[in-house]
């Protein structure tokens, strides 16, 4: 079955260091994968997805096929990153699958 | 118009009580959707419309009925919920979901609780 896998659900680092939030997928095919936000009391939004390639808010992912991996990077926190991260995937259908999340919390 | 609303934002009932959660957006998607997002977990699929067609149900109970009246307004009409019912419902709405990589966007919610 088609699985979404975060293995932090806690990551704290201080404002100014690099960031990395894990993401890995089980599926045989070719899914499409994004990075959702939700900032304390605000919806949750997309962040980024893998097809557009988009960097949004100084965040990057890649997609690693080899790994089964899409792993949102950020060089330097800021305060203002501190919410819940999900990663999320499609496989060609309407369902969205969502990973646990992480929350990342960025200390000044 | 570009966000998905929900009404209402708080809802507190009773397991005898009938109420419906409305989700609406004006942004010409075509695909709506139904969240269930209990605290400290990610969203969980309830039921997905397509072109107006009910297209997913996740195995949802029927105590939770939910209705697309028209391309733009989704609800979820609820009947003798369970307390474990309670949790924050999300609508969604994607341009056109037939192909899976339609981005999502997601309404605010309606936080539920059921006494």
């Amino acid at each position: 079955a088609q699985r979404v896998t975060q293995p932090e659900k806690l990551l704290s680092v201080f404002k100014g260091a690099p960031v990395e939030l894990k993401c890995n997928y089980s599926y045989s095919g070719s899914p499409e994968l994004f990075w959702y936000v939700q900032y304390s009391r605000q919806r949750l939004q997309l962040l980024l997805r893998h097809i557009s390639r988009e960097s949004i808010k100084g965040f990057t992912a890649d997609l690693n096929k080899g790994e089964t991996s899409f792993h949102l990077k950020k060089p330097f926190a800021q305060e203002e990153d501190s919410a819940m991260y999900y990663c999320a995937l499609t496989f060609g259908t309407d369902k969205l699958i969502f990973g646990t999340g992480t929350r990342l919390q960025v200390f000044p | 118009d570009t966000e998905v609303t929900q009404t209402p934002k708080h809802l507190v009932m009773g397991m005898t009580n009938k109420k419906s959660l409305k989700c609406e957006q004006h942004m010409g998607h075509r695909a709506m959707y139904w969240y269930k997002q209990k605290a400290k977990k990610p969203p969980e699929l309830m039921f997905v419309y397509s072109y107006e067609k009910l297209s997913i149900n996740e195995s949802v109970p029927s105590r939770f009925s939910p209705e697309c009246p028209n391309s733009s307004l989704l609800n979820l009409h609820l009947h003798a919920l369970q307390p474990e019912d309670s949790a924050l419902y999300l609508c969604a709405s994607s341009q056109d979901n037939r192909a899976g990589t339609d981005t999502q966007y997601f309404g605010p919610g309606t936080r539920l609780t059921v006494l």
